[in-house]
């Protein structure tokens, strides 16, 4: 079936300097997207970026993400990390046979 | 208004006790699911639900059942709870194989 990993439990970075959540999978099928969900203290998640589209990089709120299918992977950067962005992230893939796949997330801590 | 309300908020219950977690959302969606969140293990599915009694096992559907009668509502049921079933459970909804949208969640301790 599918998976879909982030190798990073937690990732701490000082306010101001670039950040990168990395998230790769492995899926059997052709018809995919790929998703960032952003979930903050208490909140429910939500979706940040959405792709399934090859080397395209999508942009939403400073952040981007570029899939690409020849390493199975979709990282997550943003070039200037904000304190506000300290959160859980998820990597998730979804195609039209089985239920979206979430990584097992990074929560991002951004220190002054 | 894109929305999807669950309830209770926040729970406790003893174990052995029955539990009904109920979520509704108002986008006409035929594709729910309720998931559960626990530190470390991400994001995962108990069940799916493909439309009016149409649901399908997620990956740890052992100790819940679903129920769904109509489109905008989905309900997870804890039959004698246990403790390990102490978590916190998002119901989501969307539109096919899309963008999922997530309840606030609902906080739950078995004691």
């Amino acid at each position: 079936g599918d998976s879909v990993t982030q190798t990073e439990g937690l990732v701490t970075v000082t306010e101001g300097l670039p950040v990168k959540l990395n998230c790769t999978y492995q899926t059997t099928y052709l018809t995919i997207a790929f998703f960032w969900y952003v979930q903050y203290l208490n909140e429910a998640p939500q979706v940040l970026l959405k792709s399934s589209t090859d080397n395209k990089r999508t942009e939403h709120q400073g952040f981007h993400a570029t899939l690409h299918k020849s390493s199975s992977s979709f990282h997550l950067q943003k070039s200037s990390a904000q304190l506000s962005d300290s959160a859980l992230y998820y990597c998730a893939l979804s195609n039209n046979n089985n239920a979206p796949r979430f990584g097992a997330g990074t929560k991002l801590s951004v220190k002054p | 208004d894109m929305k999807v309300t669950q309830m209770p908020r926040y729970l406790i219950k003893r174990m052995g006790e029955n539990v009904l977690l109920e979520c509704g959302q108002d986008m006409s969606h035929e594709t729910m699911y309720w998931y559960r969140q626990d530190p470390g293990l991400g994001l995962q599915l108990i069940y799916i639900s493909y439309d009016v009694d149409s649901n399908s096992e997620g990956d740890i559907p052992k100790g819940y059942r679903v129920s769904r009668k109509k489109r905008e509502h989905f309900s997870l049921i804890l039959d004698s709870a246990k403790t390990n079933q102490t978590s916190v459970y998002f119901c989501a909804s969307s539109h096919g194989r899309n963008t999922l949208y997530f309840g606030a969640g609902t906080r739950l301790s078995v004691l």
